[in-house]
């Protein structure tokens, strides 16, 4: 029943590895999104995508990279992990050709770099 | 440049009731969110004004004035579950939401 559901919900690695974080929506929407809040709570956009178009935020490094096998999927790879991406971070999705702006939120992955 | 402004701590007693404002700053605005995030948890969304005015939602209420770049959310008859940080975030035609750094509000008994 989970509308954006998101794996692993904690992720403890070492500096230097490649991770990645799933994530699925079963809400039938269009576009999907990736955020990361910091230890301040700043949540901030990465990567906003649909089955058309991607859109990066230039100030996203390009270790991060979003992958999507279909439209209800869009997995956060990251490489060569640093100790700054210590975060959380959410996936998110709505529907822009239903003109719903709004978006849902996965429960959250922790990630913390050692 | 963008730019998104709100508090960043608020008290109130339950019962009563809070405003919670926010400012921006956009070349491009395409609706103003609110959502409410309790710690440990995922943001989940309250409220939406795309025109100027007040949207309201049961115990809770948004206002939007967009040539004044201004926001409020008003939360009436407080409850101790409603402690928990309130995002204002706006959409910029892009469909990226830019969210500011969030309101904690603490509600006292």
């Amino acid at each position: 029943d989970t509308a954006v559901s998101q794996t692993p919900k904690y992720l403890v690695t070492q500096m230097g590895n490649d991770k990645s974080i799933k994530c699925e929506q079963n809400l039938g929407h269009d576009t999907m999104y990736w955020y990361k809040q910091d230890s301040k709570k700043f949540l901030k956009i990465m990567f906003s995508y649909n089955n058309k178009e991607l859109i990066i935020n230039e100030t996203v490094p390009n270790r991060f990279s979003p992958k999507s096998p279909d439209k209800a999927h869009l997995n956060l790879h990251i490489n060569s992990l640093e100790l700054g991406d210590s975060a959380v971070y959410f996936c998110a999705s709505s529907s822009i050709v239903e003109g719903s702006l709004w978006q849902y939120f996965g429960p959250g992955t922790r990630l913390t770099v050692t | 440049g963008q730019n998104i402004d709100q508090p960043t701590e608020m008290t109130a007693t339950e019962g009563a009731i809070v405003q919670i404002n926010c400012t921006y700053q956009t070349s491009g605005f395409n609706g103003l969110f609110w959502y409410q995030q309790h710690a440990g948890e995922a943001p989940t969304f309250l409220s939406y004004n795309v025109l100027d005015g007040l949207e309201e939602k049961g115990r809770f209420s948004s206002f939007l004035s967009r040539s004044k770049g201004y926001s409020y959310l008003l939360l009436k008859e407080l409850q101790m579950k409603d402690s928990a940080s309130y995002l204002c975030a706006f959409n910029n035609a892009g469909n990226m939401l830019t969210f500011g750094g969030g309101t904690r509000l603490m509600v006292k008994p």
